[in-house]
Protein backbone atom coordinates (compact mmCIF):
# COMPACT_ATOMS: atom_id res chain seq x y z
CA UNK A 1 0.00 0.00 0.00
CA UNK A 2 1.22 3.41 -0.54
CA UNK A 3 2.47 5.23 2.24
CA UNK A 4 1.61 9.48 3.15
CA UNK A 5 4.22 11.39 4.75
CA UNK A 6 3.32 14.91 5.76
CA UNK A 7 6.01 17.50 7.07
CA UNK A 8 5.97 19.15 9.77
CA UNK A 9 3.45 17.38 11.91
CA UNK A 10 3.24 20.67 14.17
CA UNK A 11 3.85 24.09 12.75
CA UNK A 12 2.80 27.71 14.61
CA UNK A 13 2.44 30.82 12.95
CA UNK A 14 0.98 33.69 13.14
CA UNK A 15 -2.05 35.78 11.77
CA UNK A 16 -1.57 36.84 8.44
CA UNK A 17 1.50 34.47 8.06
CA UNK A 18 1.99 32.03 5.34
CA UNK A 19 1.94 28.65 5.52
CA UNK A 20 3.03 25.42 3.65
CA UNK A 21 3.01 21.93 4.38
CA UNK A 22 4.22 19.03 2.57
CA UNK A 23 3.33 15.54 1.56
CA UNK A 24 5.09 12.52 0.31
CA UNK A 25 3.69 9.75 -1.33
CA UNK A 26 5.48 6.39 -1.21
CA UNK A 27 5.34 6.06 -5.14
CA UNK A 28 3.96 8.04 -7.80
CA UNK A 29 -0.34 8.98 -7.49
CA UNK A 30 -0.17 11.28 -10.04
CA UNK A 31 -2.47 14.11 -8.69
CA UNK A 32 -4.86 12.08 -7.13
CA UNK A 33 -4.47 14.09 -4.27
CA UNK A 34 -6.81 15.79 -1.41
CA UNK A 35 -6.41 18.04 1.78
CA UNK A 36 -8.78 17.91 4.96
CA UNK A 37 -8.57 20.51 7.36
CA UNK A 38 -10.34 18.93 11.23
CA UNK A 39 -10.90 21.13 13.73
CA UNK A 40 -11.50 19.45 17.49
CA UNK A 41 -14.79 17.71 17.76
CA UNK A 42 -15.62 17.75 14.20
CA UNK A 43 -15.79 16.36 11.28
CA UNK A 44 -13.13 16.70 8.47
CA UNK A 45 -13.46 19.31 5.55
CA UNK A 46 -12.48 18.47 2.29
CA UNK A 47 -10.43 21.60 0.86
CA UNK A 48 -8.33 20.82 -2.29
CA UNK A 49 -9.08 17.53 -4.71
CA UNK A 50 -7.01 16.38 -7.72
CA UNK A 51 -3.64 18.55 -5.69
CA UNK A 52 -4.89 21.75 -6.77
CA UNK A 53 -8.03 22.29 -7.92
CA UNK A 54 -9.99 24.18 -4.75
CA UNK A 55 -13.37 22.90 -3.43
CA UNK A 56 -16.60 25.01 -3.53
CA UNK A 57 -16.62 27.93 -0.72
CA UNK A 58 -13.11 27.42 -0.28
CA UNK A 59 -10.92 30.69 0.70
CA UNK A 60 -8.46 31.28 -2.27
CA UNK A 61 -6.46 31.79 0.46
CA UNK A 62 -5.50 28.37 0.53
CA UNK A 63 -3.99 26.51 -2.68
CA UNK A 64 -2.72 23.30 -3.77
CA UNK A 65 0.56 22.08 -6.13
CA UNK A 66 2.22 19.24 -7.04
CA UNK A 67 2.27 16.08 -8.81
CA UNK A 68 3.89 12.40 -8.53
CA UNK A 69 4.83 12.18 -5.24
CA UNK A 70 5.61 15.19 -3.99
CA UNK A 71 2.93 17.95 -2.95
CA UNK A 72 2.39 21.47 -0.60
CA UNK A 73 -0.97 22.76 0.78
CA UNK A 74 -0.24 26.36 1.11
CA UNK A 75 -2.10 28.86 2.95
CA UNK A 76 -1.31 32.33 1.85
CA UNK A 77 -2.55 34.53 4.60
CA UNK A 78 -3.25 32.67 7.67
CA UNK A 79 -6.78 33.73 9.29
CA UNK A 80 -7.51 32.84 13.06
CA UNK A 81 -10.39 30.10 11.76
CA UNK A 82 -7.39 28.46 10.01
CA UNK A 83 -6.08 26.98 13.34
CA UNK A 84 -6.46 23.31 13.02
CA UNK A 85 -5.06 20.47 11.71
CA UNK A 86 -4.35 19.66 8.02
CA UNK A 87 -4.38 15.88 6.32
CA UNK A 88 -3.46 14.82 2.71
CA UNK A 89 -4.80 11.68 1.09
CA UNK A 90 -4.28 9.93 -1.99
CA UNK A 91 -6.85 8.13 -4.20
CA UNK A 92 -4.65 6.79 -6.46
CA UNK A 93 -6.23 2.79 -6.55
CA UNK A 94 -8.63 1.51 -4.24
CA UNK A 95 -6.66 2.28 -0.87
CA UNK A 96 -7.26 5.57 0.41
CA UNK A 97 -4.76 6.56 3.08
CA UNK A 98 -4.34 9.82 4.61
CA UNK A 99 -0.68 11.12 6.23
CA UNK A 100 -0.67 12.00 10.01
CA UNK A 101 -1.29 15.11 9.56
CA UNK A 102 -0.49 18.83 10.12
CA UNK A 103 -1.03 21.38 13.41
CA UNK A 104 -1.20 24.51 12.61
CA UNK A 105 -1.00 26.15 16.08
CA UNK A 106 -1.06 30.10 16.62
CA UNK A 107 2.41 31.88 17.55
CA UNK B 1 -29.59 17.84 2.24
CA UNK B 2 -27.28 15.10 2.02
CA UNK B 3 -27.08 13.22 5.49
CA UNK B 4 -25.01 10.39 6.74
CA UNK B 5 -26.37 8.87 10.02
CA UNK B 6 -24.03 6.10 12.18
CA UNK B 7 -24.92 3.78 14.70
CA UNK B 8 -24.35 0.63 16.31
CA UNK B 9 -21.00 2.04 18.03
CA UNK B 10 -20.55 0.94 21.68
CA UNK B 11 -18.30 -0.88 24.05
CA UNK B 12 -16.85 -4.59 22.85
CA UNK B 13 -14.49 -6.75 24.71
CA UNK B 14 -11.51 -7.43 22.97
CA UNK B 15 -11.79 -10.39 20.55
CA UNK B 16 -15.23 -9.63 20.08
CA UNK B 17 -17.72 -8.31 17.36
CA UNK B 18 -19.40 -4.77 16.33
CA UNK B 19 -21.35 -4.17 13.16
CA UNK B 20 -21.60 -0.72 12.13
CA UNK B 21 -24.49 0.96 10.12
CA UNK B 22 -24.97 4.07 8.08
CA UNK B 23 -27.83 5.30 6.61
CA UNK B 24 -27.88 8.01 3.82
CA UNK B 25 -30.01 10.26 2.75
CA UNK B 26 -30.08 13.38 0.11
CA UNK B 27 -28.40 11.98 -2.34
CA UNK B 28 -28.49 8.78 -4.97
CA UNK B 29 -26.85 6.76 -2.69
CA UNK B 30 -25.93 4.06 -5.58
CA UNK B 31 -24.00 6.80 -7.59
CA UNK B 32 -21.14 6.93 -5.16
CA UNK B 33 -18.53 5.07 -3.70
CA UNK B 34 -18.38 4.80 0.26
CA UNK B 35 -15.79 4.62 3.48
CA UNK B 36 -15.09 4.53 6.57
CA UNK B 37 -12.83 6.18 8.41
CA UNK B 38 -11.73 5.79 12.03
CA UNK B 39 -10.09 8.14 14.50
CA UNK B 40 -8.40 6.62 17.62
CA UNK B 41 -8.85 9.51 20.77
CA UNK B 42 -5.56 12.31 20.14
CA UNK B 43 -4.71 10.51 16.75
CA UNK B 44 -5.12 11.26 13.01
CA UNK B 45 -7.61 9.94 10.58
CA UNK B 46 -7.23 6.80 9.52
CA UNK B 47 -8.66 5.18 6.60
CA UNK B 48 -10.30 1.24 7.26
CA UNK B 49 -12.64 0.37 4.44
CA UNK B 50 -13.72 1.35 0.69
CA UNK B 51 -16.32 -0.56 -1.29
CA UNK B 52 -17.66 0.34 -4.80
CA UNK B 53 -21.42 1.83 -5.69
CA UNK B 54 -22.26 -1.95 -6.93
CA UNK B 55 -20.39 -3.68 -3.51
CA UNK B 56 -17.68 -5.40 -6.49
CA UNK B 57 -14.72 -3.72 -5.37
CA UNK B 58 -13.98 -3.60 -1.53
CA UNK B 59 -10.47 -2.32 -0.25
CA UNK B 60 -8.88 -2.47 3.43
CA UNK B 61 -5.51 -1.15 4.80
CA UNK B 62 -3.37 -4.01 6.49
CA UNK B 63 -4.32 -3.19 9.92
CA UNK B 64 -8.07 -4.11 9.55
CA UNK B 65 -7.94 -6.98 6.84
CA UNK B 66 -9.35 -10.30 7.92
CA UNK B 67 -11.44 -8.44 10.47
CA UNK B 68 -13.38 -5.73 8.99
CA UNK B 69 -15.40 -6.17 6.19
CA UNK B 70 -17.61 -3.40 4.58
CA UNK B 71 -20.84 -4.04 2.78
CA UNK B 72 -23.50 -2.15 1.40
CA UNK B 73 -27.51 -2.35 0.86
CA UNK B 74 -28.38 -0.51 -2.34
CA UNK B 75 -32.08 -0.65 -1.80
CA UNK B 76 -31.53 0.77 1.88
CA UNK B 77 -29.28 3.19 1.12
CA UNK B 78 -27.03 1.74 3.82
CA UNK B 79 -23.52 0.99 4.35
CA UNK B 80 -22.34 -1.46 6.93
CA UNK B 81 -18.80 -2.10 8.64
CA UNK B 82 -18.51 -5.60 10.22
CA UNK B 83 -16.06 -5.78 12.83
CA UNK B 84 -14.68 -8.64 14.54
CA UNK B 85 -11.70 -10.13 16.51
CA UNK B 86 -11.42 -6.39 17.85
CA UNK B 87 -8.17 -5.16 19.49
CA UNK B 88 -7.67 -2.51 22.21
CA UNK B 89 -6.25 0.08 19.15
CA UNK B 90 -9.47 -0.46 16.78
CA UNK B 91 -11.11 2.08 19.54
CA UNK B 92 -12.17 5.28 17.83
CA UNK B 93 -14.80 7.21 16.39
CA UNK B 94 -15.69 6.05 12.72
CA UNK B 95 -17.18 7.84 10.11
CA UNK B 96 -19.19 7.26 7.47
CA UNK B 97 -17.78 8.52 4.44
CA UNK B 98 -19.06 9.79 0.93
CA UNK B 99 -16.58 9.77 -1.93
CA UNK B 100 -16.96 11.46 -5.32
CA UNK B 101 -14.93 9.93 -7.90
CA UNK B 102 -11.49 12.07 -8.71
CA UNK B 103 -12.28 14.36 -5.66
CA UNK B 104 -12.49 12.49 -2.30
CA UNK B 105 -14.53 12.34 0.42
CA UNK B 106 -17.10 15.34 0.61
CA UNK B 107 -19.30 14.46 3.43
CA UNK B 108 -19.08 13.08 6.63
CA UNK B 109 -21.04 11.46 9.02
CA UNK B 110 -21.20 13.01 12.50
CA UNK B 111 -18.99 9.76 13.88
CA UNK B 112 -19.77 6.89 16.24
CA UNK B 113 -18.00 5.54 18.87
CA UNK B 114 -15.71 2.33 19.53
CA UNK B 115 -14.33 1.28 22.98
CA UNK B 116 -12.38 -1.93 22.82
CA UNK B 117 -11.48 -2.53 26.39
CA UNK B 118 -12.13 -5.59 28.72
Amino acid sequence: DIQMTQSPSTLSASVGGRVTITCRASQSISTWLAWYQQKPGKAPKLLIFRASSLESGVPSRFSGSGSGTEFTLTISSLQPDDFATYYCQEYSGYSRTFGQGTKVEIK
Amino acid sequence: EVQLEESGGGLAQPGGSLRLSCVASGFTFTDHHMNWVRQAPGRGLEWVAYITTSAFHMKYPDSVTGRFTISRDNAKNSLFLQMNNLRVDDTAVYYCVREVVGVGFDYWGQGTVVTVSS
